[in-house]
């Protein structure tokens, strides 16, 4: 069956640093990936999407990377800051032909501490 | 412009009775889906409405149904509650073409005792 896993449920890391978040997926082959941003009680927000012809995305401090052979996602926020901890969720899309059936992970529940 | 809209935002439901959510989605959206999410399970796809019809569907029980109307506004209904359907219901709204992003609502927060 499908499966996606986000290597981690939580990551501490100090505010500047990069923020490496990575999603990994088998029995799958998604047209596109998408990384969300979800707060506490509040629904997801979109932050990037990338297609699998495409290798890699840039949003101002954000970087993803899309790696079909791997069948690996990997997610950057740069230069860190105490407003971005938040959970972050990959999703894996084109399934099914269409545009709202998205298979997500778990989440990586990230804190930037000052 | 406005963002999507879920009504109501909290409610709580007593087991065996049925509960009924709305969705209005972003202007000119014509894809509704439906999602659940738990702390245990994550984000689960419930189903997908384009053009009044229900275009995809996830694993779950014929007591989760749901509808969409003309103007793209959406319901979905739960019925016979049961504890295990306790989560927050997410509302998300597209062009409805593939390898478009969706945008979700704030969902609503069902709480079954």
């Amino acid at each position: 069956s499908q499966k996606i896993e986000q290597n981690s449920e939580a990551l501490n890391i100090q505010e500047g640093k990069t923020a490496t978040l990575t999603c990994n997926y088998t029995n799958y082959s998604p047209a596109y990936l998408q990384w969300y941003r979800q707060d506490p009680g509040r629904g997801p927000v979109f932050l990037l999407l990338i297609r699998e012809n495409e290798k890699e995305k840039r949003k101002e401090r954000l970087k993803v990377t899309f790696d079909t052979t791997l069948k690996q996602s990997l997610f950057h926020i740069t230069a860190s800051q105490p407003a971005d901890s938040a959970t972050y969720l990959c999703a894996l899309g084109g399934y099914g032909g269409s545009q709202g059936n998205l298979i997500f992970g778990k989440g990586t529940k990230l804190s930037v501490k000052p | 412009k406005a963002g999507v809209t879920q009504t109501p935002r909290y409610l709580i439901k007593t087991r065996g009775q049925q509960v009924t959510l709305s969705c209005s989605p972003i202007s000119g959206h014509r894809s509704v889906s439906w999602y659940q999410q738990t702390p245990g399970q994550g984000l689960q796809f419930l189903f997908e409405y384009f053009s009044e019809t229900q275009r995809n569907k996830g694993n779950f029980p014929g007591r989760f149904s749901g509808r969409q109307f003309s103007n793209s506004r959406s319901e979905m209904n739960v019925s016979t509650l049961e504890l295990g359907d306790s989560a927050l219901y997410l509302c998300a709204s597209g062009r409805g073409e593939s390898g478009n992003t969706i945008y979700f609502g704030e969902g609503s927060w069902l709480t079954v005792v």
